[in-house]
């Protein structure tokens, strides 16, 4: 199995532009999670999704953050407009319910 | 609302020595995971411990869990250097399946 696919793995951007990162998560799995990582404020669960359903977003941070899971096989997280603050690694995760959860490998965005 | 705890957050340690980080967590449980993270690496799963009393071990490092006292521990025999990572445990929170709460990581370093 090829793991959590992330894309892209690197995204510079200037503020007020619009961001999508994309996730595919390993087959079978019917969780997927995304969280956000800074030195500042550590490791935070902004979504996760159970059998392609917002279950708890109470970690996105704003309006200006959107996810959706269209399929199995497939989820986005979109910032629109982008500030500098936004600057994190994005970790897509999937897992069984309940199981252990398998990490991406992260896309760095840099909002300048 | 479940909180998890690990300490310490930092630890600097020489080679050979042993030590151990702990994680206390607020509301009862039944899973608990710990991983690992690289610098600038993804995160990847070390242990699941489902039970009360549960222990797993892989090389230098073995986790166990007390339930009861709401605690888990990983414990470092005779550190290398390779293990110098980012080491986090999160606990699954029953009232919301499939969804954990994360530590805020320990940050182990070991010195030559």
């Amino acid at each position: 199995d090829a793991g959590v696919i992330q894309s892209p793995r690197h995204e510079v951007t200037e503020m007020g532009q619009e961001v999508t990162l994309r996730c595919k998560p390993i087959s079978g799995h019917n969780s997927l999670f995304w969280y956000r990582q800074t030195m500042m404020r550590g490791l935070e669960l902004l979504i996760y999704f159970n059998n392609n359903v917002p279950i708890d977003d109470s970690g996105m941070p704003e309006d200006r953050f959107s996810a959706k899971m269209p399929n199995a096989s497939f989820s986005t997280l979109k910032i629109q407009p982008s500030e500098p603050r936004d600057s994190a690694v994005y970790f897509c995760a999937s897992s069984p319910t309940g199981e252990t959860q398998y990490f991406g490998p992260g896309t760095r965005l840099l909002v300048l | 609302e479940l909180k998890v705890e690990q300490n310490p957050l930092f630890l600097s340690m020489q080679e050979g020595k042993n030590y151990t980080i702990y994680c206390n967590y607020s509301t009862t449980s039944d899973r608990l995971y710990w991983y690992r993270q690289d610098p600038g690496k993804s995160l990847e799963s070390l242990f699941v411990l489902l039970s009360n009393g549960a222990v797993k071990q892989e090389g230098r490092l073995m986790a166990s869990l007390d339930t009861k006292a709401r605690l888990s521990t990983l414990h470092i025999t005779a550190a290398v250097h390779d293990l110098s990572a980012t080491y986090f445990c999160a606990v699954d929170n029953n009232t919301n399946a499939g969804k954990s709460t994360f530590g805020d990581g320990t940050t182990l370093t070991v010195k030559p």
